[in-house]
């Protein structure tokens, strides 16, 4: 089962402006992924940030994380056409071994 | 350098039957795992081979399986498929413990079980 949720479902936005996605989960974390999704492809690896750390910049990617709130932001800043896409939270546990858990995903839309 | 190869993009099957999807890892990495992505359920986790030992086992039955060889390369294995299997099988690369850089995945195999 997923353990992150996100938030918003789907957000659709105007080139230039910035887009903002939430991202909920349940245990201890080793590391918190964001990735993206291009029409039922592959995932493409954007960003990570680990457990001690509280803020990541990436390009025009910032990245947050509360651990107290179990709680991750992604902000991608003057958004282009481009970068229309699902964007997914992934979890990597503190249980060992290589295993990601998703949330439910965020489908941005940046309309011209 | 190459990244993870995954086939094939696309495969029919009739219920009941078996497949086989392979993944290629980039060169050097040696964990391989493999996620399941459907509408209802999402992404979610199947299992994680290193240095071709299951390492890691999500909550599918046991009609899945895979195995990892000398070289890194997995399979993956679906028995007596379902209609509920058709999805978009994803699998991802990484070094041991993932890295700054997280995992690199295939661009994936739809399988679509009718």
């Amino acid at each position: 089962s997923q353990q992150g949720e996100e938030d918003p479902q789907a957000l659709s936005i105007q080139e230039g402006e910035n887009a903002t996605m939430n991202c909920s989960y349940k245990t201890s974390i080793n590391n918190l992924q964001w990735y993206r999704q291009n029409s039922g492809r592959g995932l493409v690896h954007l960003i990570l940030i680990r457990s001690n750390e509280r803020e990541k910049h990436s390009g025009r990617l910032r990245v947050t994380l509360d651990t107290s709130k179990k709680s991750s932001s992604l902000l991608i800043t003057a958004s282009r056409a481009a970068d229309t896409a699902s964007y997914f939270c992934a979890t990597d546990g503190t249980g060992g071994g290589n295993k990601l858990t998703f949330g439910t995903g965020t489908q941005l839309k940046v309309e011209l | 350098k190459a990244g993870v190869t995954q086939t094939p993009r696309y495969l029919i099957k009739t219920r009941g039957q078996q497949v086989t999807l392979s993944c290629s890892p980039i060169s050097g990495h040696r964990s391989v795992s493999w996620y399941q992505q459907t509408p209802g359920q999402g992404l979610q986790f199947l299992f994680e081979y290193f240095s071709e030992t299951q390492r890691n086992k999500g909550n599918f039955p046991g009609r899945f399986s895979g195995r990892q060889f000398s070289n890194s390369r997995s399979e993956m294995n679906v028995s007596t498929l379902e209609l509920g299997d058709s999805a978009l099988y994803l699998c991802a690369s990484s070094l041991s413990s993932g890295g700054e850089k997280g995992y690199t995945f295939g661009s994936g195999t739809r399988l679509t079980v009718v």
